[in-house]
Order: C-alpha cells, then structure tokens, then sequence
C-alpha cells in the first residue's frame, strides 16, 4: 500500500487477556519495526525485523511479548496475559535497506493504542 | 546510561527565534543520524537526515560531532508550526536497527 497499515487503531482489553496487532508495511520494504510510546515518552525499540527474521529482539520487555513476520510482509505483535502496564501506543514503522537514499529512513503507521483495564 | 539522551524540555520560544536542541549518543558504531517531529497524538516522521559535513533544509541545520558523539538541531526564524517533539535517532551498532531519544518538547508562543 502507499503507507504503514496498522490494525486495530484502539484496543482496550481486559488484563489477563491476550492481544494481537498487526503492521502491514510499505510494499517492497525489507525492514519492518516495532515500538512502544508511552505518553511523553519516546519510542521504545521492541523488535526489528529484516524480511522474515527478527534480526534484534533485545527490546521486547519479556516472554509474555512476541512477534512475527512470516511471509517477510505483514507483522503482528502478539501479547499474553497482558498487564496493566502494557497500556501504551504500538507503533509499526517500515523502511527500505538498500544501498538508495531512503535507507534507515523510517516510515511509521499511526499507531495502535492497547488500553489494558 | 540510555543509548541516545535529549533534553526533554519544554523549550518555550517566541515566533522568529533560534533554538538548538542536542543530542548524545552512546554507540560509537552508529553511523545513521537523523531528526524527526511528532506532532501531539500523531505518529512520527521524518524532518532531515544528519550527515557527517552538516548540512541544512530551508531554517533547519542539523550537525553531527562524531568525536563528542552528538548531533544538534538548529531552528531559525521559529514559526508556531514548529511546535512539536523532536526526536533524535540513531542506528545501534551500525545496522539497520534504529533507536529513539525521548524526545524536546518545543512550543513556539505568538
């Protein structure tokens, strides 16, 4: 598509419940990123992805937190048992890593916002 | 110690001022350098690339000191549309991998 798709754009969900999100990424874009923004926050590096693998997952905060992109495309963030303190805006971003200019350049979607009640 | 550090602000400016904002980074490897704005409940996007000579976009100056490890940005002539969350990014480890600051809050007052 011609931007970052992210679905849903506001979940609220009760704890305990499990949640799912999913980015789908500029077309053609090898490099797929997730993140976590808290209100005045910066965003906070979960999970990147280079094609189909996740090339670093150093940021996911622990098990209960997972994500997958099997077809080197779409890419849903998947949440056990959440917690009350995983209530946060998720953001996905794309870019391409190429040797062209617009390598490292990041394109975001607008967000999925995970109320956990 | 955070891979990359801003100073959150606010920085509250009048219209047609200069404001410079900085950066540190902590990842000697980082090679990508960039600035980008993020609007009230919106997502972000980017504003200008840094490159190693400097380099400058309309009233935009971005500059990178590889030896003191920061990167500035520098805003002249602020004009109310300018009010936003800076946020400077960096590649960790110098791959693909791109990490945020928290961000510097500007408001720019009539």
């Amino acid at each position: 598509g011609a931007g970052v798709s992210q679905t849903p754009s506001n979940k609220v969900t009760e704890k305990g419940k499990y949640v799912e999100l999913r980015c789908d990424p500029i077309s053609g874009h090898t490099a797929l990123y997730w993140y976590r923004q808290s209100l005045g926050q910066g965003p906070e590096f979960l999970i990147y992805f280079q094609g189909t693998g996740a090339a670093d997952d150093s940021g996911l905060p622990n098990d209960r937190f997972f994500a997958v992109r099997p077809e080197g495309s779409v890419s849903t963030l998947k949440i056990q048992r959440t917690e009350r303190g995983d209530s946060a805006v998720y953001l996905c971003a794309s870019s391409s890593t190429g040797g062209d200019s617009g390598a490292n350049v990041l394109t975001f979607g607008a967000g999925s916002r995970l109320t956990v009640l | 110690r955070k891979e990359v550090e801003q100073d959150p602000g606010p920085f509250n400016v009048p219209e047609g001022a200069t404001v410079a904002f900085n950066c540190t980074y902590s990842n000697s490897a980082s090679q990508s350098f960039f600035w980008y704005r993020q609007d009230c409940r919106k997502e972000p996007k980017l504003l200008m690339s840094v490159y190693s000579s400097g380099n400058e976009d309309g009233r935009f100056t971005a500059q990178l000191n590889r030896a003191s490890q920061y990167i500035s940005l520098l805003i002249r002539d602020s004009k109310l549309s300018d009010s936003a969350t800076y946020l400077c990014v960096v590649n960790h480890d110098n791959n693909n991998d791109m990490r945020f600051g928290a961000g510097t809050r500007l408001t720019v007052k009539p």
